[in-house]
């Protein structure tokens, strides 16, 4: 497709329970971002993967979160034992590789809002 | 890490107005970004700019990277230019976001 695309677009569950969000790349791009806004503040940075391994994870807030992008395009969010303090939206990005130039401009999908209850 | 502070934090305007908004960086930066991200919840890019000057439309924007700040101008504002307007500074990967700018333009 033409721009990154995320899905679901919304996804409510209970508490305990397992999510999976999903994101799509913008075809070419080989960096994805995963990044989550919580309501009245700007996204925070969650994970970035270049091609299939994760190369920075520290924005990940516990072990319950883990991404994964085994091809190096699509990528998956997963969150076990969700709290209700999940509850937020989830943002993907994608970019073009992070080479010698420096050039590394992220562009953003509509995001997956996630009600956990 | 890297701070950002971006002012106003709240603007209401009318339309037809025209706007400064500003951003001051904590460190020196690869990488700044505008977005805005409309009342849908879209971030929408408007300048990659870690420096020098751009303009598109009737938005421009400046980055003075050794003085570490970053300008978004808006003329002639729109109704449609409502949302909160990010400056995004960063590295090769992350990007580092503050609560940005509220705008509403009121016809």
């Amino acid at each position: 497709g033409a721009g990154v695309s995320q899905t679901p677009s919304n996804k409510v569950t209970e508490k305990g329970k397992y999510v999976e969000l999903r994101c799509d790349p913008i075809s070419g791009h080989t960096a994805l971002y995963w990044y989550r806004q919580s309501l009245g503040q700007g996204p925070e940075f969650l994970i970035y993967f270049q091609g299939t391994g994760a190369a920075d994870d520290s924005g990940l807030p516990n072990d319950r979160f883990f991404a994964v992008r085994p091809e190096g395009s699509v990528s998956t969010l997963k969150i076990q034992r969700t709290e209700r303090g999940d509850s937020a939206v989830y943002l993907c990005a994608s970019s073009l590789t992070v080479g010698a130039t420096g050039y590394n401009e992220q562009f953003f999908g509509p995001g997956t809002r996630l009600t956990v209850l | 890490g890297i701070q950002v502070e971006q002012s106003p934090p709240d603007l209401i305007l009318q339309e037809g107005a025209n706007s400064t908004l500003r951003c001051n960086f904590s460190d020196s930066v690869n990488n700044l970004q505008w977005f805005h991200q409309n009342p849908w919840g879209q971030l929408i890019n408007l300048f990659y700019i870690p420096s020098g000057t751009k303009q598109n439309g009737r938005l421009s924007a400046t980055t003075v990277a050794t003085e570490r700040y970053s300008l978004l101008y808006i003329s002639s504002s729109q109704t449609t230019d409502s949302g909160v307007y990010f400056c995004v500074p960063g590295g090769y990967n992350k990007l580092i976001f503050g609560a940005g700018t509220r705008l509403a333009v009121h016809p």
